[in-house]
């Protein structure tokens, strides 16, 4: 079975600020991807940025990144220039063959 | 294009008593999935169907729960009977295909209160 660890419970950042959520990950399998979610008050989920484990290359989407290590089954997002609406619970995800397996979540403040 | 539409958004009920979501997925998308996130944590698959069938229901407590797809369109879940474990938010995604890589579309989800 696939675990998935996001070691920060909370965060907070300055607007406009830079800062990196943190997630590690353990499985035998050798192809999966990776997600990153973002889950604001109103409660649904919204995809951020998604990660093949075949591509070597890290994923950006705007002002988002992420930083995949494979061997050390590490996969942290960096958010630049934080905005205020980036506030919100952030979780990272693993999925293979139809199995998905979330972290327990990361809680970003973005303080004005 | 509408999004995931679950209903109701909050249901509280006694111990014991039965309850039911609904789920009505994005257009043409063959993929729903059934979550529960428990308070403080992340979300955790209870069913997968791809069109009607269910594909994997292994997490799913069977003696309590069920779960229908009708013609590969919406979906209900429910609960009988319920139990104050229970509480939690039960969420609904759906993706367009059947490949584990695809982008998840979720609803905003049900919370219920088990008292």
């Amino acid at each position: 079975a696939q675990t998935v660890t996001q070691s920060q419970p909370e965060m907070s950042v300055q607007e406009a600020e830079t800062v990196t959520l943190s997630c590690t990950y353990d499985t035998s399998e050798n192809n999966y991807y990776l997600f990153w979610y973002k889950q604001p008050p109103s409660r649904q989920m919204i995809l951020v940025i998604r990660q093949e484990a075949y591509k070597q290359q890290n994923a950006t989407e705007n002002r988002f990144s992420v930083n995949f290590q494979k061997a050390a089954k590490s996969f942290s997002l960096k958010i630049s220039d934080s905005q205020l609406g980036d506030t919100a619970m952030y979780f990272c995800a693993f999925f293979n063959a139809g199995k998905s397996t979330f972290g327990d979540g990361t809680t970003l403040t973005v303080k004005p | 294009e509408a999004g995931v539409v679950q209903s109701p958004r909050y249901k509280i009920i006694e111990k014991k008593q039965p309850v039911a979501f609904w789920c009505n997925p994005i257009s043409g998308h063959n993929t729903l999935y059934w979550y529960r996130q428990n308070l403080g944590q992340g979300p955790e698959l209870l069913i997968r169907y791809e069109n009607e069938e269910a594909v994997d229901d292994s997490q799913l407590p069977k003696d309590r729960f069920s779960a229908e797809r009708l013609k590969g369109v919406d979906s209900t879940l429910k609960i009988q009977p319920a139990e104050l474990g229970d509480s939690a938010v039960y969420l609904c995604a759906s993706s367009p295909g059947t490949e584990y890589n695809e982008k998840l579309f979720f609803g905003s989800g049900t919370q219920l209160s088990v008292l």
